[in-house]
């Protein structure tokens, strides 16, 4: 089945610590976004991707990074600059916008990170 | 700027009763609109997009929701819900114009009471 992949499903970070976030998708997507959610919030854009070695910052990047070196994965790693990491967090994927700028984000199940 | 507001946190309705699930936008130009659903501890579902032409927008599970330009609105709509419609909705936006990045609303919860 073609889809995303996100792992762990639960992450526990102690203070001080950078841990990295999987995403992985077999969709054949170009981009490729990275938003978390807090209660009451919605979802916000940290990172996004169009194309492999390539990438944007979004609404709240501060205290994460990213790499895309391979179309099929887009990692974050949450940098113990974030002081606080506790969310649920999302990836999503989508053909190219200049191919389908009207096609829908496909997401991730998530990965939920607490600090320990 | 792109803005996307959903007006009530918590809908609550009886099964069997129509539901509708406000959303209004703001946004340069004409607008790409979304629906998503998102059950706990998973990720958000696609359920139906607005992109241009007929103002009432067919998705999945039964949804439909009607794009209204003067009102600036997107409300989704189910004829008879269930109570497995019982999740959490977001609206979201799509600048025409820029980057194909989207703009969610905060959610709301629906609880569809048996």
């Amino acid at each position: 089945d073609g889809g995303i992949t996100q792992s762990p499903k639960y992450l526990f970070r102690k203070e001080g610590q950078n841990v990295t976030l999987s995403c992985e998708q077999n969709l054949n997507h170009d981009a490729m976004y990275w938003y978390r959610q807090d209660p009451g919030q919605g979802l916000r854009l940290i990172y996004y991707s169009q194309i492999v070695n390539d990438f944007q910052k979004g609404d709240i990047a501060e205290g994460y990074s990213v790499s895309r070196e391979k179309k099929e994965s887009f990692p974050l790693t949450v940098t113990s600059a974030q002081k606080n990491p506790t969310a649920f967090y999302l990836c999503a994927s989508s053909i190219d916008v200049g191919q389908g700028i009207n096609q829908p984000q496909h997401f991730g199940d998530g990965t939920r990170l607490s600090i320990l | 700027a792109q803005s996307v507001a959903q007006p009530e946190d918590q809908v609550n309705v009886a099964e069997g009763n129509p539901l509708t699930v406000k959303c209004t936008y703001s946004v340069s130009g004409n607008p790409y609109l979304f629906w998503y659903v998102q059950y706990p501890n998973r990720g958000l579902q696609f359920l139906l997009k607005y992109i241009t032409g007929d103002n009432l927008v067919k998705g999945s599970y039964g949804f439909e929701a009607e794009f209204n330009k003067s009102q600036t609105s997107f409300h989704l709509k189910k004829p008879s819900a269930l109570v497995s419609d019982s999740a959490l909705y977001f609206c979201a936006v799509r600048d025409r114009t820029g980057a194909n990045n989207l703009f969610f609303g905060t959610g709301t919860r629906l609880t569809v009471i048996p």
